[in-house]
Order: C-alpha cells, then sequence, then structure tokens
C-alpha cells in the first residue's frame, strides 16, 4: 500500500455529465499527478499539481481540470463528459525535488464509466 | 522526446521457468527507467527503478532489469515464475528531467500469465 487515496472507487454518469474524482496524497508529498487508462492501454499523463498550481499538462483538453489544496490533496474535474472519458482514473504523488527519478506512488484508481 | 516500446502485449510462462518482458526505449538524454505491475483491480506498484547508477537493477520479488546503453533496452526478468507473478507489467521513463517535475510515460503493458 502506498498511502495515497483516491473516492469514489466506481461512478457511473452520462454523456454530458461532469464528474469531480478525489485524491489524498501520501503524508509528505507535495506534487499530485493524473493519469487517465483506457481499458486494455497503459496510463497517460493528465496534468500535475504543484504549490496549488499546474505544472504539467499533457494531451487531455480543457475540460479536464484540477485543483490541488494547501493540505496537497487533489481534484480531477471532467466537464461534458464524452463516451470515451470511461477509463480508470489514477492518480500519483511524489515529494518535488526528492530524487532524480520522479519516483511517483499510485493509488488504487477511480473506474469511470460513461453511458 | 522520451518513449517506451514494450515488445511483447502478452507473455505466457509455466510456473518455475524464467520470465523476460522486453522494453525498448528512447530518450534525448539519460534516462530514469522503471517497472510497474498492476493487478487486476489493483494500483500500479513500483518493482525497481533505474537512476544512473548500477545498470543492473534489483527489485521486489525476485525481479530485475538490466539497462543496456548500446541496445536501448531495460528488459525485465525473474528466474523462476510464481503463480502470483501474473498480472500486467508496465515500461515506464520519465517524462521529466531532475527532481519530482514531469510526468511518467507509459508502455502499453505487457499481461504475463503463469501456467501451472
Amino acid at each position: 500500500e502506498t498511502g495515497v487515496t483516491q473516492s469514489p472507487t466506481h461512478l457511473i454518469k452520462t454523456r454530458g455529465q461532469q464528474v469531480t474524482l478525489r485524491c489524498s496524497s501520501q503524508s509528505g508529498h507535495n506534487t499530485v499527478s493524473w493519469y487517465q487508462q483506457a481499458l486494455g492501454q497503459g496510463p497517460q499523463f493528465i496534468f500535475q499539481y504543484y504549490r496549488e498550481e499546474e505544472n504539467g499538462r499533457g494531451n487531455f483538453p480543457p475540460r479536464f481540470s484540477g485543483l490541488q489544496f494547501p493540505n496537497y490533496s487533489s481534484e480531477l474535474n471532467v466537464n461534458a463528459l464524452e463516451l470515451d472519458d470511461s477509463a480508470l482514473y489514477l492518480c500519483a504523488s511524489s515529494l518535488w525535488g526528492a530524487s532524480i527519478d520522479n519516483e511517483q506512488f499510485f493509488g488504487p484508481g477511480t473506474r469511470l464509466t460513461v453511458l | 522526446a522520451q518513449s517506451v516500446t514494450q515488445l511483447d502485449s502478452h507473455v505466457s510462462v509455466s510456473e518455475g521457468t524464467p520470465v523476460l518482458l522486453r522494453c525498448n526505449y528512447s530518450s534525448s538524454y539519460s534516462p530514469s527507467l522503471f517497472w510497474y505491475v498492476q493487478h487486476p483491480n489493483k494500483g500500479l506498484q513500483l518493482l525497481l527503478k533505474y537512476t544512473s547508477a548500477a545498470t543492473l537493477v534489483k527489485g521486489i520479488n525476485g525481479f530485475e532489469a538490466e539497462f543496456k546503453k548500446s541496445e536501448t533496452s531495460f528488459h525485465l526478468t525473474k528466474p523462476s515464475a510464481h503463480m502470483s507473478d501474473a498480472a500486467e507489467y508496465f515500461c515506464v521513463v520519465s517524462g521529466g528531467y531532475g527532481g519530482s517535475q514531469g510526468n511518467l510515460i507509459f508502455g502499453k503493458g505487457t499481461k504475463l500469465s503463469v501456467k501451472p
């Protein structure tokens, strides 16, 4: 167990709705990254938050947005849900500057199904 | 730009026989490389990491990987497979340089099956 928790575990939404996913970082970590893992694929980087600001973004549209709070927990928000947004969403925490290797610790994920 | 290619989408071995999962990488600088494992309905677990120290890296559960710059490879091996090793394995390269910045770039994964 990494100490990274995510909620909810599963979620079912319909197309066009909005969704918020939550992540609590491992104790002592100040950086949170979010990844989308479609069925049968490797995770893809969505964005990273450090000091409550977005610090790097993958190839995802603006309807994917996030927040990081002073306690380093984080939210991923997705607006105008599309069927292709159905995936496992993974949160990973790390400590900025702790090591050169960018080691990240993953939570169990939230399974989002869009109908 | 950094990328990884996992050469096999599915590998099947018998219990007690060696495991070889192949990964090639592309990087414009000396990379940080990782292998993660994902069991069904579980999160990603770090098996091992390479960060420009020893080229032979030992990880958890008897896994190891060798960084070969001349071949741009980072293959994962285990001398003897166990039934509990059945899972999805991801080869990963760090997209950032230094510190905890940047993203991780995942391969498409290799599903390892272990037969009794």
